[in-house]
């Protein structure tokens, strides 16, 4: 069975940093390309971004919203997705979530539950 | 970046009733289009990828159709379990959902 499981959410000061991390387990995690996505409450999801499976080198993209600020990496060994958030603002409040691509197909086949990050004085 | 249009915003419908929502895309896709469900509380739910292949499990009473710019989610004989927020989302360029309409019951 497929699982992803968020951590490391919280409450942040405006100009913080964040690391949130998210294990995954049941598939073979290198085959994969894996994305983070974040859902401000009540407003529609965001895709941040992607770093691509094996095959194609860990090589990551980023949707200009965030490039230059977060940084998606992956330990392949633990089978853990990171996301590194700095400099971080009150617009960066949102669920975070961690979600499988399915390689064959596009969208996101699997999505763990959310971290919620929270940005406030 | 491509700008996904979804409508309408909210949708209250009966039990048993086919209910429709709509998603535009600024330029052409080539029904590089997901649909996605929402339950309160939990992650999304794929529903529908390349515009209308179903994805595993999902109800047969979900379907997806278009091309081009014009792409939309049918839902058949409407049932309790339904009621939830869907999203659009495309993935010919890097990914953009719509706005999302939040379906309620009559």
């Amino acid at each position: 069975e497929v699982k992803l499981l968020e951590s490391g959410g919280g409450l942040v000061q405006p100009g913080g940093s964040l690391r949130l991390s998210c294990a995954a387990s049941g598939f073979t995690f290198t085959d994969f390309y894996m994305s983070w996505i974040r859902q401000p409450p009540g407003k529609a999801p965001e895709w941040l971004g992607v770093i691509r499976n094996k095959a194609n080198g860990y090589t990551t993209e980023y949707n200009p919203s965030v490039k230059g600020r977060f940084t998606i990496s992956r330990d392949n060994t633990q089978n853990i997705l990171y996301l590194q958030m700095n400099t971080l603002r009150a617009k960066d409040t949102a669920i975070y979530y961690c979600a499988r691509d399915p390689l064959s197909y596009g969208g996101w086949d699997y999505w763990g539950q959310g971290v919620m990050v929270t940005v406030s004085s | 970046d491509i700008q996904m249009t979804q409508s309408p915003a909210s949708l209250s419908a009966s039990l048993g009733e086919t209910v429709t929502i709509e998603c535009r895309a600024s330029e052409d896709i080539y029904n590089g289009l997901a649909w996605y469900q929402q339950k309160p509380g939990k992650s999304p739910q794929l529903l529908i990828y390349n515009a209308n292949s179903l994805h595993t499990g999902v109800p047969s009473r979900f379907s997806g159709s278009g091309s081009g710019t014009q792409y939309s989610l049918k839902i058949n004989s409407l049932q309790s379990e339904d009621v939830a927020s869907y999203f659009c989302q495309q993935y010919y360029n890097y990914p953009t959902f719509g706005g999302g309409t939040k379906l309620e019951l009559k």
